[in-house]
Protein backbone atom coordinates (compact mmCIF):
# COMPACT_ATOMS: atom_id res chain seq x y z
CA UNK A 1 0.00 0.00 0.00
CA UNK A 2 1.32 3.36 -0.54
CA UNK A 3 2.15 5.47 2.08
CA UNK A 4 1.57 8.99 3.28
CA UNK A 5 3.48 11.74 5.51
CA UNK A 6 1.39 14.33 7.09
CA UNK A 7 2.58 17.15 10.03
CA UNK A 8 1.78 15.30 13.46
CA UNK A 9 0.09 19.05 13.92
CA UNK A 10 -0.67 22.43 12.47
CA UNK A 11 -2.45 25.73 14.47
CA UNK A 12 -4.26 28.37 12.88
CA UNK A 13 -6.27 31.99 14.25
CA UNK A 14 -10.10 31.20 13.29
CA UNK A 15 -11.04 32.96 10.00
CA UNK A 16 -7.41 32.51 8.25
CA UNK A 17 -7.29 29.84 6.21
CA UNK A 18 -5.44 26.45 6.41
CA UNK A 19 -2.97 24.94 4.06
CA UNK A 20 -2.71 21.20 5.04
CA UNK A 21 0.41 19.47 3.70
CA UNK A 22 0.62 15.77 2.38
CA UNK A 23 3.74 13.74 1.13
CA UNK A 24 2.64 10.30 -0.99
CA UNK A 25 6.38 9.93 -3.28
CA UNK A 26 4.98 6.35 -4.28
CA UNK A 27 1.54 7.19 -5.31
CA UNK A 28 0.96 5.13 -8.37
CA UNK A 29 -1.40 6.55 -11.43
CA UNK A 30 -4.75 5.26 -10.58
CA UNK A 31 -4.37 5.92 -6.48
CA UNK A 32 -7.10 8.51 -5.57
CA UNK A 33 -6.04 10.89 -2.83
CA UNK A 34 -8.76 11.20 -0.45
CA UNK A 35 -9.12 13.71 2.82
CA UNK A 36 -11.00 12.41 5.98
CA UNK A 37 -10.95 14.50 9.36
CA UNK A 38 -11.95 13.48 12.74
CA UNK A 39 -13.76 15.50 15.36
CA UNK A 40 -12.78 14.82 18.96
CA UNK A 41 -15.22 11.67 19.81
CA UNK A 42 -16.69 11.14 16.83
CA UNK A 43 -16.25 8.25 13.78
CA UNK A 44 -13.92 9.94 10.47
CA UNK A 45 -15.72 12.29 8.36
CA UNK A 46 -15.53 12.45 4.55
CA UNK A 47 -13.93 15.70 3.44
CA UNK A 48 -12.90 15.32 -0.58
CA UNK A 49 -10.81 13.70 -2.93
CA UNK A 50 -9.09 13.71 -6.25
CA UNK A 51 -7.14 12.28 -9.08
CA UNK A 52 -5.52 14.90 -10.71
CA UNK A 53 -6.55 18.43 -10.95
CA UNK A 54 -7.22 20.65 -7.94
CA UNK A 55 -11.23 19.77 -6.29
CA UNK A 56 -13.06 22.28 -4.76
CA UNK A 57 -16.38 21.39 -2.76
CA UNK A 58 -18.48 23.10 0.33
CA UNK A 59 -15.92 22.05 2.90
CA UNK A 60 -12.43 22.45 1.58
CA UNK A 61 -10.11 22.47 -1.29
CA UNK A 62 -7.74 20.14 -2.80
CA UNK A 63 -4.42 21.25 -4.63
CA UNK A 64 -2.59 18.57 -5.99
CA UNK A 65 0.95 18.95 -7.26
CA UNK A 66 1.40 18.36 -11.19
CA UNK A 67 3.38 15.26 -10.42
CA UNK A 68 1.38 14.14 -7.89
CA UNK A 69 3.83 13.56 -5.09
CA UNK A 70 1.91 15.77 -2.76
CA UNK A 71 -1.47 17.59 -2.23
CA UNK A 72 -2.39 20.46 0.38
CA UNK A 73 -6.28 20.42 1.88
CA UNK A 74 -7.26 23.78 1.98
CA UNK A 75 -9.92 25.38 4.75
CA UNK A 76 -10.47 29.03 3.30
CA UNK A 77 -12.03 30.20 6.56
CA UNK A 78 -10.81 28.03 9.69
CA UNK A 79 -13.57 28.01 12.37
CA UNK A 80 -13.44 26.32 15.51
CA UNK A 81 -15.47 23.88 14.49
CA UNK A 82 -12.63 22.79 12.53
CA UNK A 83 -10.26 21.59 15.10
CA UNK A 84 -9.38 17.79 13.89
CA UNK A 85 -7.41 15.45 12.85
CA UNK A 86 -6.89 15.29 9.34
CA UNK A 87 -6.11 12.24 7.65
CA UNK A 88 -4.84 12.36 3.92
CA UNK A 89 -5.06 8.57 2.22
CA UNK A 90 -4.76 6.81 -1.15
CA UNK A 91 -7.31 4.77 -2.15
CA UNK A 92 -6.57 2.25 -4.91
CA UNK A 93 -8.87 -0.08 -6.15
CA UNK A 94 -8.54 -2.53 -3.68
CA UNK A 95 -10.79 -3.15 -0.67
CA UNK A 96 -8.42 -1.72 2.01
CA UNK A 97 -8.46 1.86 2.95
CA UNK A 98 -5.34 2.68 5.15
CA UNK A 99 -5.18 5.43 7.47
CA UNK A 100 -2.20 6.71 9.27
CA UNK A 101 -1.61 8.86 11.72
CA UNK A 102 -3.05 12.33 10.54
CA UNK A 103 -2.42 15.62 11.58
CA UNK A 104 -3.95 17.37 14.43
CA UNK A 105 -5.00 21.14 13.62
CA UNK A 106 -5.67 23.15 16.69
CA UNK A 107 -7.64 26.63 15.52
CA UNK A 108 -7.56 29.30 18.12
CA UNK A 109 -10.14 32.41 18.21
CA UNK B 1 -30.70 9.06 6.96
CA UNK B 2 -29.33 6.62 9.98
CA UNK B 3 -26.69 5.83 7.72
CA UNK B 4 -23.60 3.65 9.90
CA UNK B 5 -25.21 2.63 13.10
CA UNK B 6 -23.34 1.33 15.98
CA UNK B 7 -24.37 -0.47 19.41
CA UNK B 8 -23.41 -0.54 21.80
CA UNK B 9 -21.54 2.81 22.23
CA UNK B 10 -19.36 2.07 25.39
CA UNK B 11 -18.65 -1.47 27.15
CA UNK B 12 -16.72 -2.81 29.54
CA UNK B 13 -15.88 -6.51 29.58
CA UNK B 14 -14.01 -8.64 31.81
CA UNK B 15 -10.99 -10.79 30.31
CA UNK B 16 -12.18 -14.06 28.72
CA UNK B 17 -15.26 -12.70 28.29
CA UNK B 18 -16.93 -12.38 24.54
CA UNK B 19 -19.09 -9.99 22.98
CA UNK B 20 -20.91 -9.11 19.48
CA UNK B 21 -20.61 -5.27 18.11
CA UNK B 22 -22.99 -4.45 16.25
CA UNK B 23 -22.90 -2.23 12.89
CA UNK B 24 -26.24 -1.54 10.00
CA UNK B 25 -26.11 0.44 7.73
CA UNK B 26 -29.46 1.91 5.80
CA UNK B 27 -27.67 3.15 2.33
CA UNK B 28 -27.61 -0.57 0.81
CA UNK B 29 -24.01 -0.36 0.21
CA UNK B 30 -21.64 -3.19 -0.79
CA UNK B 31 -18.42 -2.62 0.91
CA UNK B 32 -18.05 -2.89 4.88
CA UNK B 33 -15.23 -2.35 7.11
CA UNK B 34 -14.03 -2.46 10.50
CA UNK B 35 -10.90 -0.72 11.85
CA UNK B 36 -10.04 0.30 15.44
CA UNK B 37 -8.47 3.26 16.94
CA UNK B 38 -5.82 2.89 19.93
CA UNK B 39 -5.49 6.23 22.28
CA UNK B 40 -3.75 9.05 20.05
CA UNK B 41 -3.19 6.57 17.06
CA UNK B 42 -4.66 6.62 13.38
CA UNK B 43 -7.09 3.46 12.67
CA UNK B 44 -5.94 0.16 11.85
CA UNK B 45 -8.16 -1.76 9.47
CA UNK B 46 -9.45 -5.34 11.24
CA UNK B 47 -12.03 -7.06 9.05
CA UNK B 48 -13.61 -6.17 5.54
CA UNK B 49 -16.69 -7.42 3.46
CA UNK B 50 -17.25 -6.97 -0.15
CA UNK B 51 -20.79 -8.52 -0.08
CA UNK B 52 -22.65 -10.57 2.02
CA UNK B 53 -21.31 -13.92 2.39
CA UNK B 54 -17.63 -12.68 1.63
CA UNK B 55 -15.36 -11.71 4.24
CA UNK B 56 -11.43 -10.97 4.41
CA UNK B 57 -8.80 -9.86 6.87
CA UNK B 58 -6.92 -6.66 7.14
CA UNK B 59 -4.23 -5.18 9.32
CA UNK B 60 -5.36 -6.55 12.74
CA UNK B 61 -7.48 -9.69 12.06
CA UNK B 62 -6.27 -11.53 15.37
CA UNK B 63 -8.83 -11.86 18.16
CA UNK B 64 -11.80 -10.86 15.98
CA UNK B 65 -14.18 -13.15 13.89
CA UNK B 66 -17.15 -11.44 11.56
CA UNK B 67 -19.82 -12.62 9.24
CA UNK B 68 -21.62 -11.00 6.63
CA UNK B 69 -25.30 -12.72 6.08
CA UNK B 70 -27.08 -9.66 4.75
CA UNK B 71 -25.99 -6.35 2.99
CA UNK B 72 -26.91 -4.49 5.82
CA UNK B 73 -25.15 -5.97 8.94
CA UNK B 74 -21.65 -6.60 9.76
CA UNK B 75 -20.94 -7.86 13.10
CA UNK B 76 -17.75 -8.08 14.47
CA UNK B 77 -17.27 -10.69 17.23
CA UNK B 78 -14.21 -10.77 20.47
CA UNK B 79 -14.79 -14.35 21.53
CA UNK B 80 -11.82 -13.98 24.50
CA UNK B 81 -11.79 -10.79 25.40
CA UNK B 82 -8.07 -9.00 26.38
CA UNK B 83 -6.82 -5.98 27.58
CA UNK B 84 -5.21 -5.35 24.17
CA UNK B 85 -8.45 -5.49 22.53
CA UNK B 86 -9.25 -2.17 24.89
CA UNK B 87 -10.12 0.66 21.89
CA UNK B 88 -12.57 2.45 20.00
CA UNK B 89 -13.88 0.33 17.28
CA UNK B 90 -14.98 2.33 13.94
CA UNK B 91 -17.61 0.24 11.45
CA UNK B 92 -17.61 1.83 7.86
CA UNK B 93 -19.74 1.50 4.73
CA UNK B 94 -19.29 2.42 1.08
CA UNK B 95 -20.92 2.12 -2.43
CA UNK B 96 -18.21 0.37 -4.58
CA UNK B 97 -14.73 -0.78 -4.55
CA UNK B 98 -11.89 1.35 -4.27
CA UNK B 99 -10.84 4.92 -6.17
CA UNK B 100 -13.59 7.69 -5.56
CA UNK B 101 -15.59 6.01 -3.48
CA UNK B 102 -16.00 7.50 -0.11
CA UNK B 103 -16.25 5.63 3.10
CA UNK B 104 -19.23 6.36 5.72
CA UNK B 105 -18.45 5.82 9.32
CA UNK B 106 -20.24 5.32 11.91
CA UNK B 107 -19.58 7.19 15.81
CA UNK B 108 -17.60 3.53 17.32
CA UNK B 109 -18.10 1.94 20.07
CA UNK B 110 -15.27 2.65 22.75
CA UNK B 111 -14.37 -1.16 24.50
CA UNK B 112 -13.01 -1.36 27.57
CA UNK B 113 -11.33 -4.84 28.57
CA UNK B 114 -10.23 -5.39 32.24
Amino acid sequence: DAKTTQPNSMESNEEEPVHLPCNHSTISGTDYIHWYRQLPSQGPEYVIHGLTSNVNNRMASLAIAEDRKSSTLILHRATLRDAAVYYCILRDNTDKLIFGTGTRLQVFP
Amino acid sequence: NAGVTQTPKFRILKIGQSMTLQCAQDMNHNYMYWYRQDPGMGLKLIYYSVGAGITDKGEVPNGYNVSRSTTEDFPLRLELAAPSQTSVYFCASSYSIGFDSPLHFGNGTRLTVT
